[in-house]
């Protein structure tokens, strides 16, 4: 069974800093992934995905992330963190069980941007 | 072209009974999922219709159910409720299903549930 694990439920960075968030996977096979990010009281946005097709994702708002196998790692990144960028990111991926998609995700990280 | 649409946005009922939830996905798209969401549990997948079969289901009790009508628009019901049903559920649609390519699932805003 796949699934991902996105490690520290919370980040904070100053504004204009790298911002990193980790998402671990294990998949059984080659996996789709993505970032997903969900603004207080609303749904959640696609950020970007990975899908075998380039290992590097660039993905909306200046976020991008880098898939390598060696260690089943989906981190996300962003150069410089704006106020707005905070929220919480979920990483997940997607298996195809029953002839459908069924999205497995981590559990969150929240993202503080400070002055 | 319009998002993926749900209503109502927010609902309060009491233990015991029944809910509705309808979500109306992205013109063209044939799959709609849904997901709960709470602090305690994070998100976690309920089913998924294409037209109009289930074709995955998570691991809930039988009280969950959904169906998906022939212009794809989707409904989840609870039956009798209980306090830890409170939550957001949200509906998701994709473009197609498969193993041929992972198509993204497109995000409504949620119909925040409460249970008292």
């Amino acid at each position: 069974a796949q699934s991902v694990t996105q490690l520290g439920s919370h980040v904070s960075v100053s504004e204009g800093a790298l911002v990193l968030l980790r998402c671990n996977y294990s998949s059984s096979v080659p996996p789709y992934l993505f970032w997903y990010v969900q603004y207080p009281n609303q749904g959640l946005q696609l950020l970007l995905k990975y899908t075998s097709a380039a290992t590097l994702v660039k993905g909306i708002n200046g976020f991008e992330a880098e898939f390598k196998k060696s260690e089943t790692s989906f981190h996300l990144t962003k150069p410089s963190a704006h106020m707005s960028d905070a929220a919480e990111y979920f990483c997940a991926v997607t298996s195809f069980t029953g002839g459908g998609n069924k999205l497995t995700f981590g559990t969150g990280t929240q993202l503080k941007v400070e002055l | 072209k319009a998002g993926v649409t749900q209503t109502p946005r927010y609902l309060i009922k009491t233990r015991g009974q029944q809910v509705t939830l309808s979500c109306s996905p992205i013109s063209g798209h044939r799959s709609v999922s849904w997901y709960q969401q709470t602090p305690g549990q994070g998100l976690q997948f309920l089913f998924e219709y294409f037209s109009e079969t289930q074709r995955n289901k998570g691991n809930f009790p039988g009280r969950f159910s959904g169906r998906q009508f022939s212009n794809s628009r989707s409904e989840m019901n609870v039956s009798t409720l209980e306090l830890g049903d409170s939550a957001l559920y949200l509906c998701a649609s994709s473009l197609a299903i498969g193993a041929s390519g992972a198509y993204e699932q497109y995000f409504g805003p949620g119909t925040r549930l409460t249970v008292t």
